[in-house]
């Protein structure tokens, strides 16, 4: 079956860290570029971080950038997301998503996330 | 950054009703559009790409069309399982990628 399981959320203290994991299974890990994307309890969608297929490019929205770092191990068919400086406006279910990508006409290259996994919840709070 | 702004918020229809959508984005994206769907304690889920191609197992009721600044999701027959909140998300100027805030369609 092909699908995305995230793993390490939890309850953490303001200042702390923690890890956490996106394993991928079903399709071949190493070919597609990933991203995490959070939500905030009864918020919309975030995007949070992006990693190419071979980690050489790497990219993070603003409200996280010095503070977490994505990572993958191919041969391990896992995707990592390490959190630093945590704060409680980080409190929020973290979502991996595979990406993809079509050419439209015109020759446009299309990115869309096209399978996401169920999320893990990460609480920031004393 | 491109800030995606969908309306209505919320919507409240009955089974059987034609719904749209609408997206609208601070630049143009040419055709760099997504919709996704997510129920209540799910994670969001690909309906819509690249304003207009339907997603592999998304039944045919829904629809994307669109392009530049202007973007429109319809559900041309509601059905019980379409009720859930709908999100736009832009690919065209990243980092970041850019959501809407997202249309809740309730039931009447």
């Amino acid at each position: 079956e092909v699908q995305l399981v995230e793993s390490g959320g939890g309850l953490v203290q303001p200042g702390g860290s923690l890890r956490l994991s996106c394993a991928a299974s079903g399709f071949t890990f190493s070919s597609y570029e990933m991203n995490w994307v959070r939500q905030a309890p009864g918020k919309g969608l975030e995007w949070v971080s992006y990693i190419s297929s071979g980690a050489s490019s790497i990219d993070y929205a603003d409200s996280v950038k010095g503070r977490f770092t994505i990572s993958r191990d191919n041969a391990k068919n896992s995707l990592y997301l390490h959190m630093n400086s945590l704060r409680a406006e980080d409190t929020a279910v973290y979502y991996c998503a595979r990406e993809r990508t079509v050419v439209i006409p015109g020759a446009i290259i299309v990115r869309y996330f096209d399978l996401w996994g169920r999320g893990t919840l990460v609480t920031v709070s004393s | 950054d491109i800030q995606m702004t969908q309306s209505p918020s919320s919507l409240s229809a009955s089974v059987g009703d034609r719904v749209t959508i609408t997206c609208r984005a601070s630049q143009s994206i040419r055709s760099h559009l997504n919709w996704y769907q997510q129920k209540p304690g799910k994670a969001p889920e690909l309906l819509i790409y690249a304003a207009s191609s339907l997603q592999s197992g998304v039944p045919s009721r829904f629809s994307g069309s669109g392009s530049g600044t202007d973007f429109t999701l319809t559900i041309s027959s509601l059905q019980p399982e379409d009720f859930a909140t709908y999100y736009c998300q832009q690919s065209y100027n990243t980092p970041p990628v850019t959501f809407g805030q997202g249309t809740r369609l309730e039931i009447k």
